[in-house]
């Protein structure tokens, strides 16, 4: 089944700690991403992928660090997180950035920074 | 920067009625404006989209209108019905796709 796996689902940690959450498509998509959505806002790019070792900031880079090794893997890394941090996260993957396709989202990780 | 204004952040129909969502961008060089929807506790997934090629393209009850012109295109959907109810996401980009801030659509009985 083609689909696009985040983990964890949920995530409760302290303000600092550092944490990875993981992201992971099996359809051969060169294109990544990552969206924060909060209420009011919609979803805001944190950061993208448009393929193996290129990464580029989204709207909403602070805080966050991403890397892409490997071309089904996009963890976004949270150094030291704080409060401001809270909030849910989507990964999503689209075949390629010049055909322009259908973003496919994965399940959303809920992360509260306490 | 680029900028996706979507109206209204809230809508409520009867069911039956038709709903209607407009968004405007900023990049004129947007040439792909997909639409998602995404219903309480779910990931967003696509519904439609359509591409600066095309000024209107339908599916079932949905359909989509472009106007590249004047930098804005909406979302219709008729005969409205309960499963229609969640939030409805625009989002206009080339190679930087930016999203609406959502309408969160409720069909009343």
């Amino acid at each position: 089944e083609a689909q696009v796996t985040q983990n964890p689902r949920y995530l409760i940690t302290v303000t600092g700690k550092k944490l990875t959450v993981t992201c992971s498509q099996n359809m051969n998509h060169e294109y990544m991403s990552w969206y924060r959505q909060d209420p009011g806002l919609g979803l805001r790019q944190i950061y993208y992928s448009m393929n193996v070792e290129v990464t580029d900031k989204g709207d909403v880079p602070e805080g966050y660090k991403v890397s892409r090794k490997e071309k089904r893997n996009f963890p976004l890394i949270l150094e030291s997180p704080s409060p401001n941090q809270t909030s849910l996260y989507f990964c999503a993957s689209s075949l390629t950035v010049e055909m322009n396709t259908e973003a496919f989202f994965g399940q959303g990780t809920r992360l509260t920074v306490v | 920067g680029e900028n996706v204004e979507q109206h209204p952040s809230t809508l409520s129909v009867q069911e039956g009625d038709s709903a209607v969502i407009k968004c405007t961008y900023s990049d004129s060089a947007s040439n792909y404006f997909p639409w998602y929807k995404q219903e309480l506790g779910k990931r967003p997934q696509l519904i439609i989209d359509i591409r600066s090629n095309v000024g209107e393209k339908k599916d079932q009850r949905i359909a989509v209108t472009l106007n590249k012109t004047a930098k804005h295109f909406s979302l219709h959907i008729t005969e409205t019905q309960p499963e229609d109810s969640a939030v409805y996401f625009c989002a206009a980009g080339s190679d930087k796709i930016i999203f609406g801030k959502g309408t969160r659509l409720h069909i009343l009985p």
